[in-house]
């Protein structure tokens, strides 16, 4: 199976601020990776899929790069409702495997 | 707008069967554009793969869950449904049911609201 290793666990930022999320994949995924974010008692919802395409609907501060083994999710100027659990995953060979998510707490 | 929900005993016994179904409305699950499956997330934890399906039924798990685990669909409800045997306590999680977009990034699009199973006696 192919291992996801997301860092940091957890992050601490302030509104307004830009952060970045970085996963690194065990073996190349070229760039079948994707981006979700979870709030607390909620299902994930989708942000980024190929790496960084951006999903209908989601805000234009949410960016992702990277191919291969690493990967970056970049936030613009965050905003209250940007804090949360964001999780990578792959989708190069089954089982997709998740990463084990980042949290993004306020500073 | 499609719509997924998830329905099923919220409590199962240790070494019986987890059996829980997700409800599809605004698309057909004999789509040849998706694919069906499950998520699972333990209290607490990150997210792992069940697995899928594909109409009409080309089905794909997680290794550490085969031989336990089955996913099936049923077209005149359309619906899908999971099973899984021989439960255990490390099979307590909250279940989300999902869509997968079947090309390019196979990239999940849509979840159900998740339900969670507890297994205790």
């Amino acid at each position: 199976d192919i291992q996801m290793t997301q860092s940091p666990s957890t992050l601490s930022a302030s509104v307004g601020d830009r952060v970045t999320f970085t996963c690194r994949a065990s073996q190349t995924i070229t760039t079948y990776l994707n981006w979700y974010q979870q709030k607390p008692g909620k299902a994930p919802r989708l942000l980024i899929y190929a790496a960084s395409s951006l999903h209908s609907g989601v805000p234009s501060r949410f960016s992702g790069s990277g191919s291969g083994t690493d990967f970056t999710l970049t936030i613009d100027s965050l905003q209250p409702e940007d804090f949360a659990t964001y999780y990578c995953q792959q989708s190069y060979r089954s089982p997709y495997s998740f990463g084990q998510g980042t949290m993004l707490e306020i500073k | 707008q499609l719509q997924l929900q998830e329905s099923g005993p919220g409590l199962v016994k240790p070494s019986e069967t987890l059996s829980l179904n997700c409800s599809v409305s605004g698309d057909s699950i004999s789509s040849p554009l998706y694919y069906w499956g499950w998520v699972r997330q333990p209290p607490g934890k990150g997210l792992e793969w069940i697995g899928t399906i594909y109409y009409p039924g080309s089905t794909s798990y997680n290794p550490s869950l085969v031989g336990r685990v089955s996913i099936s669909v049923d077209t005149s409800k359309n619906q899908f449904s999971l099973k899984l045997n021989s439960v255990t306590a490390a099979d307590t999680a909250l279940y989300y049911c999902m869509r997968r977009i079947g090309s390019y990034a196979r990239q999940i699009d849509s979840w159900g609201q998740g339900t969670l199973v507890t297994v205790s006696s």
